[in-house]
């Protein structure tokens, strides 16, 4: 069965500065890859996506993430954060065999002024 | 309007009691799930459903059931609340057709409470 790892319960990150949230996974064959975000008392938003491709995706809100294959890994970046960013990010897979879609246990993001 | 509809946004109910949270959604989507977020948790599928014929248990399904009335329309029940099952529950659609990749349209969240 596929998962979704994301190590860290809470990130904090000065503005200005750029910012890494990890996600690791399991899935077997080929993996599709998402990142969402949640801002409080909202559903989750979609942010970028990995199919197939170019290792680098780009998303919304400046937003972009590396594809790993060998360290079965998909980290969500941005190269200056902003005070905006601070939310709840969820990295997630979905498993083409029975199209599962499963999410990681979230992260914290903060930007502190 | 939301594409993706939930209701009722907030319920507070008592144990054994039966409540339903109803999703609808406009978007055209044949693919609708239902998930619920805990804190420390995050998100935990419950149920799917591919079409009105097609639904699927997720990973926590014990003590829930769904019904996918129409393509638009896909209702979580709770047959008997009990307090572990507070939550708060999400409704998605997703269309994995040619040239989209499945990703998922939430909805604004179900917050239910069961004492």
């Amino acid at each position: 069965a596929q998962s979704v790892a994301q190590p860290e319960d809470q990130v904090n990150v000065a503005e200005g500065n750029p910012l890494t949230v990890k996600c690791t996974y399991s899935v077997s064959g080929n993996p599709y890859l998402f990142w969402y975000v949640q801002y409080p008392n909202r559903g989750l938003q979609f942010l970028l996506k990995y199919i197939t491709g170019d290792n680098l995706v780009k998303g919304s809100y400046g937003f972009e993430a590396e594809f790993n294959k060998s360290q079965t890994s998909f980290h969500l970046k941005k190269p200056s954060a902003l005070v905006s960013d601070s939310a709840l990010y969820f990295c997630a897979v979905r498993d083409i065999r029975d199209d599962k879609i499963i999410f990681g246990k979230g992260t914290r993001l903060h930007i502190l002024p | 309007d939301a594409d993706v509809t939930q209701t009722p946004r907030n319920r507070i109910t008592k144990t054994g009691k039966r409540i339903m949270l109803e999703c609808s959604q406009t978007k055209g989507h044949d693919r609708m799930y239902w998930y619920r977020q805990d804190p420390g948790l995050g998100l935990r599928l419950i149920y799917y459903s591919f079409d009105v014929k097609d639904i699927n248990k997720g990973e926590i399904s014990d003590g829930y059931s769904v019904s996918r009335q129409a393509q638009a329309k896909f209702s979580l029940s709770l047959e008997s609340a009990i307090p572990n099952q507070t939550a708060l529950y999400f409704c998605a659609t997703s269309d994995p057709g040619l040239g989209n990749t499945g990703e998922l349209f939430f909805g604004e969240g179900s917050r239910l409470t069961v004492l």
